[in-house]
């Protein structure tokens, strides 16, 4: 079964700080990878997926994650910062979008 | 457009009571998914809908947890006889293909 691990579970970059989330997944083949976002009182929005191909995927707001299959991690950056970054972020690993694994998740705080 | 809409939004209830939690998907969106977040936890998947049937049901905690979907849309999340381990919040996601889940808000469920 699929699993992942966010090591970190808060986060504290200044504003213009560039930012690397980790995710590091145990899966048996290739999987399907997302970073989600949660903003407080929201639901989660997909910032970004990978499924195949090109191993450095770019998303909303600036966001891009690297996949990485000799380290089995799929870690999320930002070069810089913004104060609304400011949230909850969720890493999942799944074979396909209908059998997801959600990492605890890491928030991330933005000092002025 | 309408996103995924849950209700009650904050729902406060006596332990041993019953409970309906609701979702209403994105329209057309024929996958239904439920999580649950404990606080300070990542989501644990608890049951997926494909149109109004679940392949998948064995993320739910116990027998005193159910879910229907009716009509392919809204789905109710039952709980019997709460604990006080079920506060969480619940959330909701749907998709339309195999490539994103929408979330709703979710229902913040405290069980005195």
């Amino acid at each position: 079964a699929q699993s992942v691990t966010q090591p970190d579970i808060h986060i504290t970059v200044s504003e213009g700080a560039s930012l690397e989330l980790r995710c590091n997944y145990s899966y048996g083949a290739t999987p399907y990878l997302f970073w989600y976002v949660q903003s407080p009182g929201q639901g989660l929005q997909l910032l970004l997926k990978y499924f195949s191909g090109d191993t450095l995927v770019q998303g909303i707001k600036g966001f891009e994650a690297e996949f990485k299959r000799s380290q089995s991690s799929f870690n999320l950056r930002k070069p810089s910062v913004h104060w609304s970054d400011a949230a909850e972020y969720f890493c999942a690993v799944g074979p396909n979008n209908n059998d997801m694994r959600f990492g605890a998740g890491t928030r991330l705080t933005v000092k002025p | 457009g309408a996103g995924v809409s849950q209700s009650p939004s904050n729902k406060v209830t006596e332990k041993g009571k019953d409970v309906e939690l609701r979702c209403d998907p994105i329209s057309g969106h024929t996958a239904l998914y439920w999580y649950r977040q404990r606080l300070g936890q990542g989501l644990e998947f608890l049951i997926y809908f494909q149109g109004n049937s679940a392949p998948d049901k064995s993320g739910l905690p116990s027998d005193r947890f159910s879910a229907e979907r009716t009509g392919e849309s809204v789905s109710t999340l039952t709980i019997q006889r709460t604990q006080q381990e079920d506060s969480a919040v619940y959330l909701c996601a749907s998709s339309l293909t195999s490539t994103e889940q929408f979330f709703g808000p979710g229902t913040r469920l405290t069980v005195l």
